[in-house]
């Protein structure tokens, strides 16, 4: 198994570029999510789904669209870059849904937004 | 509404020492789950225990061992023995059973560097 795969792992975009995080999963889990980790304060949540076809959003959503066609694929997608969302993003996903599960995280991806 | 709080940004021990890195929570749910997460100079977290609300028992694995009280609301992890290895950022995370699905609030996280 490959586990979280994130692509790609380094990222540069002018301010208002829009483009598409990839996150793909082979594990069958059942609930993905995106996290972004910012200096100071830990990884904060975007956005997650509990299945194909169900999203819902997290702690920090604005400026991010989400889609869950597949139960392998959940790509995060910014629809016009702005500096603040310069960050490292995370994808993770669990087998199940509940509260108590075990999150697998991919490697990271790294965006400037100059 | 849920907080997870590790003050300590830094620490620094030289290899051997014993080190314990704190992390103090607020809830208002009487289910939840408290999570420690390792992030290595890789990048990439790695889940290292889950605890439940109703079980206090403190766990140990190995060289780790974490201490679980519901009177302080802290949940802290002490390194026994502490080696080159064990440096990277530490998580402390809560998952609030009323969400409905796990949605981890994170600490500021602990950069834990063990020096030769």
């Amino acid at each position: 198994n490959a586990g979280v795969t994130q692509t790609p792992k380094f990222q540069v975009l002018k301010t208002g570029q829009s483009m598409t995080l990839q996150c793909a999963q082979d594990m069958n889990h059942e609930y993905m999510s995106w996290y972004r980790q910012d200096p100071g304060m830990g990884l904060r949540l975007i956005h997650y789904s509990v299945g194909a076809g169900i999203t819902d959003q997290g702690e920090v959503p604005n400026g991010y669209n989400v889609s869950r066609s597949t139960t392998e694929d959940f790509p995060l997608r910014l629809l016009s870059a702005a500096p603040s969302q310069t960050s490292v993003y995370f994808c993770a996903s669990s087998y199940s849904r509940a509260p108590q599960g075990e999150q697998y995280f991919g490697p990271g991806t790294r965006l400037t937004v100059t | 509404a849920q907080k997870v709080t590790q003050a300590q940004t830094e620490i620094s021990v030289v290899e051997k020492e014993d080190v314990t890195l704190d992390c103090v929570y607020e809830t208002r749910d009487t289910t939840y789950y408290l999570f420690w997460y390792k992030q290595p100079p890789s990048g990439e977290l790695v889940f290292l225990i889950r605890r439940n609300s109703f079980d206090e028992q403190n766990e140990i694995s190995g060289r780790y061992s974490w201490n679980f009280q519901k009177s302080t609301s802290s949940f802290n992890f002490t390194i026994t023995a502490s080696q080159v290895v064990d440096s990277a950022v530490y998580f402390c995370a809560l998952s609030e059973a009323r969400e409905g699905a796990q949605k981890l609030v994170f600490g500021q996280g602990t950069r834990l560097t063990i020096n030769p």
